[in-house]
């Protein structure tokens, strides 16, 4: 099975900063990968996908990059709703593991 | 818009057994796979199961495999999760998903159904 480790697994910054969370796989995955912001008392939500495509609706200030075997999901200039917990997955391969997350709180 | 509710979740005694539902709505949902992805209390996302847009096809997580069953019935556009054998680290939210826009990325998801194994 592929394994995914976040880095770091919390992170405390102010409205304003810019933020970096990196995935890293324990095999290739090409570009599969996604990340996932989740809201307490809410489901998850998809926010990139093969590692740097913007899924519709999300703000310009999320990016994701990478290839391979490490990638990041950078936030620009945070805003107060983009506290919460973000989760990358691979779908290169079964089982569709999923990172331990990272949880973004305010400083 | 597409909408997915799940339902069937409760409270169970180890060793039981529990069929999650999942009702689809606003895609054509027999063109789609589907999923189970399930987070404990307090705990990060495992997915669970997936089954092909016709069923044909399904593969498990290890932690389940042999206990859990995923199905679905593409004429109620409805999405099956047949638990048995159940154990208390089985206890999670569990969340039904498709993969109805950017395939095969997780882009709808229901608001979840709990379940709890415990004596």
């Amino acid at each position: 099975d592929i394994q995914l480790t976040q880095s770091p697994s919390f992170l405390s910054a102010s409205v304003g900063d810019r933020v970096t969370i990196t995935c890293r796989a324990s095999q290739e995955i090409s570009s599969y990968l996604a990340w996932y912001q989740q809201k307490p008392g809410h489901a998850p939500k998809l926010l990139i996908y093969t590692a740097s495509l913007l899924q519709s609706g999300v703000p310009s200030r999320f990016r994701g990059s990478g290839f391979g075997t490490v990638f990041t999901l950078t936030i620009n200039s945070l805003q107060p709703e983009d506290f919460a917990t973000y989760y990358c997955q691979q779908l290169n391969s079964y089982p569709r593991t999923f990172g331990q997350g990272t949880k973004l709180e305010i400083k | 818009q597409v909408q997915l509710v799940e339902s069937g979740g409760g409270v169970v005694q180890p060793g039981g057994s529990l069929r999650l539902s999942c009702a689809a709505s606003g895609f054509v949902f027999s063109k789609y796979a589907m999923h189970w992805v399930r987070q404990a209390p307090g705990k990060g996302l495992e997915w669970v199961a997936l089954t092909s847009y016709d069923g044909i096809n399904n593969h498990y997580a290890d932690s389940v495999k042999g206990r859990f069953t995923i199905s679905r019935d593409n004429s109620k556009d409805t999405l099956f999760l047949q638990m048995n054998s159940l154990r208390p680290d089985d206890t999670a939210l569990y969340f039904c998903v498709g993969s109805t826009v950017v395939t095969p990325y997780f882009d709808s998801w229901g608001q979840g159904t709990l379940v709890i194994v415990s004596s």
